[in-house]
């Protein structure tokens, strides 16, 4: 049965600095990879889709890496801000599912002035 | 831009009640999802929709029904709200992967905070 896991469960960081969210996967037969952004009492926000065929998916400050055959994703959030501070979620599309996919636990972000 | 909208951002019910959370997305999406979340336990399946009138249940459907008579429409249903269904809840839409094999991003609406007392 597939497992998704993210860590740390919470990360604290000052302004302007880079850093990386972790998300790891037991079983490496998914066809995709998305990362979410979630602020308290909102819904989620989409960020990056990686397929299972590519290595990595950037969105401005944003870099999604996708290593299948290891079980891992990485989100790389460059130049921090205090806007950034959120919980990031990842989710995997296994290929048995049908369109459903499966959750990680989230990493909440805290970006310090 | 799709856009998912979900009837109500705050929801307070009595136990016992019939409750019913509307979810409606603009961008021809085949697959409706129904989760909830609570603190500690994560994003959880309620029920998923592949088609119009066609349902599917996720890990967690007892409790919980499910309508979709249109394409862009999902409806959960509470049939007897009890005090543990308070949560929030969330609608998400996708693609069908027969129409795009992988690209079947999901997009969130802005969730339901229902509170049964």
């Amino acid at each position: 049965k597939q497992e998704v896991t993210q860590i740390p469960a919470a990360l604290s960081v000052p302004e302007g600095e880079n850093l990386v969210l972790n998300c790891s996967f037991t079983d490496s037969a998914i066809y995709n990879l998305q990362w979410f952004r979630q602020d308290p009492g909102k819904g989620l926000t989409s960020l990056l889709l990686i397929q299972s065929s590519q290595r990595e998916q950037t969105s401005g400050r944003l870099n999604a890496s996708l290593d299948k055959s290891s079980g891992r994703s990485t989100l790389y959030i460059a130049a921090s801000q205090p806007g950034d501070s959120a919980t990031y979620l990842c989710a995997v599309r296994p290929t048995t599912s049908y369109d459903k996919v499966i959750f990680g636990p989230g990493t909440s972000l805290s970006v310090i002035p | 831009d799709v856009k998912v909208t979900q009837s109500s951002r705050y929801l307070v019910k009595r136990t016992g009640e019939k409750v019913f959370l509307e979810c409606v997305q603009d961008m021809d999406h085949e697959n409706m999802f129904w989760y909830r979340q609570d603190p500690g336990l994560g994003l959880r399946l309620i029920y998923f929709s592949y088609d119009v009138k066609m349902k599917e249940k996720g890990d967690i459907p007892e409790g919980y029904s499910v309508s979709r008579e249109k394409k862009e429409r999902f409806s959960l249903i509470l049939e007897s709200a009890s005090t543990n269904q308070t949560s929030m809840y969330l609608c998400a839409s996708s693609f069908s992967s027969g129409r795009f094999l992988s690209y079947n991003e999901q997009f969130f609406g802005p969730g339901t905070r229902l509170t049964v007392l």
